[in-house]
């Protein structure tokens, strides 16, 4: 059974760093793009940023670029997203989801993890 | 940035009903659509791939249509869990994004 639990969210300061995690299993990890999306309370859907399978590619949404890095451990079936430069706009439900296919190029999102809470706030 | 609009954001509906709802790209995206469904407090569930392809274990209810810059998704008769909220995605570019959601609630 696939399985994505994520783990590391909480309070931090505006400004603060959080690292989230990812434990993927049930699945082949490294054959697949993996990706971030995050709900705002009570908002829709934002896609924050993928992964390729062997970390050689990464894309994030413009306005967690050069603040968030996404990476992955293959040997730990592990993803993370490092957040730094928090700011009260990023308070979301994260969510760690995995590609449908196994593809070379990015494709829709099949499983999702519960998702873990960030608030931003002083 | 490629934008996607829901139409429309809010929909009343019953039992029974036929259900449409539209999305919109701000350029043509081929057949690169998906469709989620969201209820409160879960996770979103993958219906549609490919702007028509039905999801294993998906409803033979849900269907999805369009190509270029519209698309649509019909649920053919309105269930009592279907009442969600409903999200397209892109995945045209490399920069994915979700339209703001549509959701449908019991008139």
């Amino acid at each position: 059974e696939v399985q994505l639990v994520e783990s590391g969210g909480g309070l931090v300061q505006p400004g603060g760093s959080l690292r989230l995690s990812c434990a993927a299993s049930g699945f082949t990890f490294s054959s697949y793009w993996m990706s971030w999306v995050r709900q705002a309370p009570g908002k829709g859907l934002e896609w924050v940023a993928n992964i390729k399978q062997d970390g050689s590619e990464k894309y994030y949404v413009d306005s967690v670029k050069g603040r968030f890095t996404i990476s992955r451990d293959n040997a730990k079936n592990s993803l993370y997203l490092q957040m730094n430069s928090l700011r009260a706009e990023d308070t979301a439900v994260y969510y760690c989801a995995r590609d449908r296919e196994q593809q070379l190029v990015p494709q829709e999102l099949d499983y999702w993890g519960q998702g873990t809470l960030v608030t931003v706030s002083s | 940035d490629i934008q996607l609009t829901q139409s429309p954001s809010f929909l009343s509906a019953s039992v029974g009903d036929r259900v449409t709802i539209t999305c919109r790209a701000s350029q043509g995206i081929s057949s690169y659509l998906a469709w989620y469904q969201q209820k409160p407090g879960k996770a979103p569930k993958l219906l549609i791939y490919a702007a028509s392809t039905l999801q294993s274990g998906v409803p033979s209810r849900f269907s999805g249509s369009g190509s270029g810059t519209e698309f649509t998704l019909t649920i053919s008769s309105l269930q009592p869990e279907d009442f969600a909220t409903y999200y397209c995605q892109q995945l045209n570019s490399y920069l994915q994004t979700f339209g703001q959601g549509t959701k449908v609630e019991i008139k």
